[in-house]
């Protein structure tokens, strides 16, 4: 069946410092993935996102990374700031139009 | 910035009683969605909706659940028979024409449906 990222770990990174991501999948046919930012009592907001035939994709202070091979895809801050602190999900889809959510990560950011 | 929203913020209902929550998706957008989110647990999806249809749903979205777009500018979300399990986030969302990248769901804030 289709799983996204089955973990819910939590990362806690020093203000400033550069913060990895990291998020697996086990829907081959998927060919579309986002990464969402979900802070306290907000819905997913959108960050980046990355199509199956490329392999990297670069944002604002953001990327994100896909590795086919091994249905892995990691997101890269750069710099992080407190404003940062949230929940991480990734999400893929095979059609565009259901989103399969994994479990998220929590980033704290310490000043 | 243009963005989705959703009336009530927090519904509270007790157990049997029918709810519609609401939303306005952007403007222009043509794709809208539910999720939930049940306290703790990951965004799952619920159902799309284009072109006056249902284009697929999940095996959440039983006969209890029904989806309406009633005029240009509301999508609502209607549990007929609410239940305890009910209780949960629920999320809308809208993309637009897909871009060449791909296809980006904007999310609403969210309705916090407790059941009692």
């Amino acid at each position: 069946g289709e799983s996204v990222g089955l973990h819910l770990p939590t990362l806690s990174v020093q203000e400033g410092d550069n913060s990895i991501i990291n998020c697996a999948y086990s829907n081959s046919a998927s060919d579309y993935f986002i990464w969402y930012k979900q802070e306290s009592g907000k819905g997913p907001q959108f960050i980046i996102d990355i199509r199956s035939n490329m392999d990297k994709r670069q944002g604002q202070r953001v990327t994100v990374l896909l590795n086919k091979t091994v249905k892995h895809l990691s997101l890269q801050i750069a710099a992080t700031q407190p404003g940062d602190s949230a929940v991480y999900f990734c999400a893929e889809t095979r059609d565009g139009n259901k989103l399969v959510f994994g479990a998220g990560t929590i980033l704290r950011v310490k000043s | 910035e243009p963005e989705v929203t959703q009336t009530p913020s927090h519904q509270v209902t007790q157990m049997g009683q029918e709810v519609i929550l609401r939303c306005v998706p952007i403007s222009n957008h043509l794709y809208f969605y539910w999720y939930r989110q049940i306290l703790g647990q990951k965004v799952e999806f619920l159902v799309s909706f284009y072109n006056n249809e249902i284009s697929e749903k999940s095996e959440i979205f039983d006969d209890q659940f029904s989806v309406e777009r009633p005029d240009g500018s509301n999508f609502t979300l209607k549990i007929r028979s609410t239940k305890l399990e009910d209780s949960a986030m629920y999320f809308c969302a809208s993309m637009g024409t897909p871009s060449s990248i791909g296809y980006e769901q904007y999310f609403g804030p969210g309705t916090r449906l407790t059941v009692t």
